[in-house]
């Protein structure tokens, strides 16, 4: 089965340090691999996705994520992290088998502590 | 554009009423979908559709129905509340089915079943 794994429940940083939030996926075929963020009371907003190309992928607000395909991980990082970076952040795979379905983890709460 | 919206932002019903969440876009996004966030357990596919007048099921659609009789329109309904159901819903869309894009969140509706 398809499957996406957050396996931090929440991740503590200092401003100005760099940042790592980990994903790993289980999935058959070329994932399409997506970040997500959501701010506290809002809905999702996209962040970067993965599809083809370059392993190394470059989203908003000056995140980017590593596609690592022989760890199956597409680890979402940012090289100085801010206040304003504090929120919940989903890893999601397209479900290979229907187009447009999402598969997503957990989720990991970010808190950047100035 | 508005982009997706919502409504109502919250919700208390009392065991078995039923009620409607409304979802609506103005984007002419093809693709429509009904998430259900609850903790712990990331965002979890209820509905979905990929264009006006078919809708499927996704993995957790036992309880709720729903129909697509415009592009712009993706209500979503209780048919018999149940506290199982206390959630925050999502709806989201996305361009055209298979392209792989991102998708695009409202802001959600916290719903409570007493």
């Amino acid at each position: 089965a398809q499957s996406v794994a957050q396996p931090e429940d929440q991740v503590n940083v200092a401003e100005g340090n760099p940042l790592t939030v980990k994903c790993t996926y289980s999935v058959s075929g070329n994932p399409y691999l997506f970040w997500y963020v959501q701010y506290p009371n809002r809905g999702l907003q996209f962040l970067l996705k993965y599809i083809t190309g370059d392993n190394l992928v470059k989203g908003s607000y000056g995140f980017e994520a590593e596609f690592n395909k022989s760890q199956t991980s597409f680890h979402l990082k940012k090289p100085s992290a801010l206040v304003s970076d504090s929120a919940l952040y989903f890893c999601a795979v397209r479900d290979p088998n229907n187009t447009d379905k999402l598969i997503f983890g957990t989720g990991t709460r970010l808190q950047v502590f100035p | 554009n508005a982009g997706v919206t919502q409504t109502p932002k919250f919700q208390v019903l009392k065991t078995g009423q039923s009620m409607t969440l409304q979802c609506a876009q103005d984007m002419n996004h093809e693709y429509m979908s009904w998430y259900r966030q609850d903790p712990g357990m990331g965002l979890r596919l209820i509905h979905y559709s990929v264009g006006a007048g078919i809708t499927d099921q996704g993995e957790v659609p036992n309880g709720y129905n729903v129909s697509r009789s415009t592009t712009e329109d993706f209500p979503l309904r209780l048919l018999s509340a149940a506290p199982s159901q206390t959630s925050v819903y999502f709806c989201a869309s996305s361009r055209k089915p298979g392209l792989a894009g991102e998708q695009f969140f409202g802001p959600g509706t916290r719903l409570t079943v007493l």
